[in-house]
């Protein structure tokens, strides 16, 4: 199994400002045939299910707001949400799609300082 | 709309049987594939296992094989996640969540409400 390995556990950051998150896998999952890695990130609000919020490690999925963004390749990926708003208090997990299972990270919250 | 409904909360006994579905409407159901993700009291998500809605091909976590059984019902655009034998461990909220298309490889795009399963005795 491929195993995903998020941190930190939890972050609290000023509206406005900047929040990173990190997800390390414990193998590649970079595809070599067609470039792609295999990585997605999702957000979870407290009594609702999971958002989808990229894919590819970073594309967008529709209707997600640009300051959300994702980068990395091979084993190390990062989320990054710019000009955080009090509606993205959450958690987010990252998932790898390389291969069954496709394991989620451990998640990480995000609260407002 | 594209859209998973799943059914209602459930409380068991131990030992008790459970059938839990996940419907889909919206879109062309056999030509995605449903997934069951677990989500234990206060925890994260775990990876189940998928089914394919066209010829209900199973695929499972080593986590959950022998645990579950996953199903569909190509009929009435339905799958299932099922328990012979309910043990305490089970209880979490299940989701079922369709793997999304080639495009954006097989991550899940849209998710059921979740439903949430209880066994105490």
């Amino acid at each position: 199994d491929i195993l995903m390995t998020q941190s930190p556990d939890s972050l609290a950051v000023s509206l406005g400002e900047r929040a990173t998150i990190y997800c390390k896998s414990s193998q590649s999952v970079l595809y070599s045939s067609n470039k792609k890695n295999y990585l997605a990130w999702y957000q979870q609000k407290p009594g609702q299910p999971p958002k989808l919020l990229i894919y590819w490690a970073s594309t967008r999925e529709s209707g997600v707001p640009d300051r959300f963004s994702g980068s990395g390749s091979g084993t190390d990926f990062t989320l990054t949400i710019s000009n955080l708003q009090a509606e993205d208090v959450a958690v987010y997990y990252c998932q790898q799609y390389y291969s069954i299972p496709s394991l989620f990270g451990q998640g990480t919250r995000l609260e407002i300082k | 709309e594209v859209q998973l409904v799943q059914s209602g909360a459930e409380v068991k006994k131990p030992g008790e049987s459970l059938k839990i579905s996940c419907k889909g409407s919206g879109y062309n159901f056999t030509n995605f594939w449903i997934g069951w993700v677990r989500q234990m009291p206060g925890k994260g998500l775990e990876w189940m296992g998928i089914v394919n809605l066209g010829d209900s091909d199973t695929r499972y976590s080593p986590s959950f094989q022998g645990q579950v059984t996953i199903s569909a019902d190509q009929s009435i655009s339905t799958a299932y996640l099922q328990w012979s034998s309910l043990k305490a461990s089970a209880t979490a909220m299940y989701y079922c969540a369709r793997l999304g298309s080639a495009m954006i490889g097989d991550v899940f795009d849209i998710w059921g409400q979740g439903t949430m399963v209880t066994v105490s005795s």
